[in-house]
């Protein structure tokens, strides 16, 4: 079947504009995550979404960032006001529930700011 | 917070070589993940464990849960094995990675 997939694959824009992303996890999938991964650097957690449960934020790195999720479809990643240090890879993963549960990665959004 | 460790950081095997990946967490886990990211940047689960040990194919992951490690084992290692190994746990609500393992295995 389909698996995680992410749009866009590769976004530039300039200082200061907002930003969306999103992530469409595999379907049936209820636990849902953003990662970002700087240019040689390792990953880091941002935000993940269990069912209809309120998502534990406590990876986002500033009140810049914010994350929505439909029910157990579609999540977009907002990033308002950008800056030079976003600039990275952004990765959604999902997987069947959180916990015990492997994760299917998608591909990613490289995001640049100039 | 959890603090997770990969040694070694680099890693360079000739072809068929068997290869031994490291990874250690500074506090209870409910699971450890091996993903893998190959160069161009996509991420494979390998494994998920919480305890003993699990083998696909060539991989093998143990985990020794009162010692707060776990191992990846490659045998008869091949270039197309090249990629770097990352680990990642699971604790309560969190999940962390370690920083990395990059592999090359020359033919």
């Amino acid at each position: 079947g389909a698996g995680v997939s992410q749009s866009p694959s590769n976004k530039v824009t300039e200082k200061g504009k907002d930003v969306e992303l999103r992530c469409d996890p595999i379907s049936g999938h209820t636990a849902l995550y953003w990662y970002r991964q700087r240019l040689g650097q390792g990953l880091e957690f941002l935000i993940y979404f269990q069912g209809n449960s309120a998502p534990d934020k406590s990876g986002l790195p500033s009140d810049r960032f914010s994350a929505e999720r439909t029910g157990e479809s579609v999540s977009t990643l907002t990033i308002q006001r950008t800056q030079q240090e976003d600039s990275a890879v952004y990765l959604c993963a999902s997987s069947f529930r959180t916990g015990y549960y492997e994760q299917y990665f998608g591909p990613g959004t490289r995001l640049t700011v100039t | 917070k959890n603090e997770v460790e990969q040694s070694p950081q680099n890693l360079t095997a000739q072809e068929g070589e068997f290869i031994t990946i490291n990874c250690s967490y500074s506090v209870g886990i409910s699971a450890l993940h091996w993903l893998q990211q190959h160069p161009g940047g996509g991420i494979v689960s390998l494994f998920m464990l919480s305890s003993g040990k699990k083998k696909h194919g060539r991989l093998i992951a143990t985990i020794n849960i009162q010692e707060k490690h776990s191992s990846l084992h490659i045998t008869a290692s091949h270039p197309r094995d090249s990629a770097v190994y990352i680990c990642a746990v699971n604790y309560g609500q969190n999940f962390v990675f370690g920083p990395g393992t990059r592999l090359s295995v020359l033919p």
